[in-house]
């Protein structure tokens, strides 16, 4: 199936662990995204990629680093989890000229606990 | 940078009863403004979206309106059905492409009750 896929689904953890989260999409675009969703499912822009470079950084904390292997994958690690961390991580992909056509992945769900 | 406000965070139509929910944006610049829905559950989707260029833009039920003078773009759902009810997302941006970041609204909880 064409789609963007995250693994995994759900992750609970501890604090203070480290978690990485993958993201792939098989639909040929250039450009991936990752969301954070809050409990109040606030949804904030957190990084963006376009053939493997960043382009969005917004100001999350530096525990947060994503990796970009190459266009169809970008994975988000995650180090010294808190429990603030706790949401959905959304990973999202689309073509550079139509960014508004974003396709989501099912997203995962982080529990810090 | 962008602020979007959008309101209301819930509300609850009877089926077959039209629904508005409403965003306010703050930077000028930003000239697209999708909208998404997201049910339970599930990813955001893009149902619709404007362009600074056109004022209404309408596909079957759902049509969005905007006014740049006063900052302000809505979504107008008619004759709802309860496989309307989901999250609704609005969003501004200041382009289409990448590197042009998307600023998403607060979300409205859309219910509709049959």
């Amino acid at each position: 199936d064409t789609a963007v896929s995250q693994t995994p689904k759900y992750l609970v953890t501890q604090m203070g662990n480290d978690k990485s989260i993958k993201c792939e999409q098989n639909l040929g675009h250039d450009t991936m995204y990752w969301y954070k969703q809050d409990s109040k499912k606030f949804l904030k822009i957190m990084f963006s990629y376009n053939n493997k470079e960043l382009i969005i950084n917004e100001t999350v904390p530096n525990r947060f680093s994503p990796k970009s292997p190459d266009k169809a994958h970008l994975n988000l690690h995650i180090n010294s989890l808190e429990l603030g961390d706790s949401a959905v991580y959304f990973c999202a992909s689309s073509n550079s000229g139509r960014a508004y056509e974003q396709y989501f992945g099912p997203g995962t769900r982080l529990t810090v606990t | 940078g962008e602020n979007v406000e959008q309101h209301p965070s819930t509300l609850s139509v009877q089926e077959g009863d039209s629904a508005v929910i409403k965003c306010t944006y703050s930077d000028s610049a930003s000239n697209y403004f999708p909208w998404y829905k997201q049910e339970l559950g599930k990813r955001p989707q893009l149902i619709i979206d404007i362009r600074s260029n056109v004022g209404e833009k309408k596909d079957q039920r759902i049509a969005v309106t905007l006014n740049k003078t006063a900052k302000h773009f809505s979504l107008h759902i008619t004759e709802t059905q309860p496989e309307d009810s989901a999250v609704y997302f609005c969003a501004a941006s200041k382009g289409q492409s990448a590197g042009n970041q998307f600023y998403f609204g607060t979300g409205t909880s859309l219910t509709v009750i049959p």
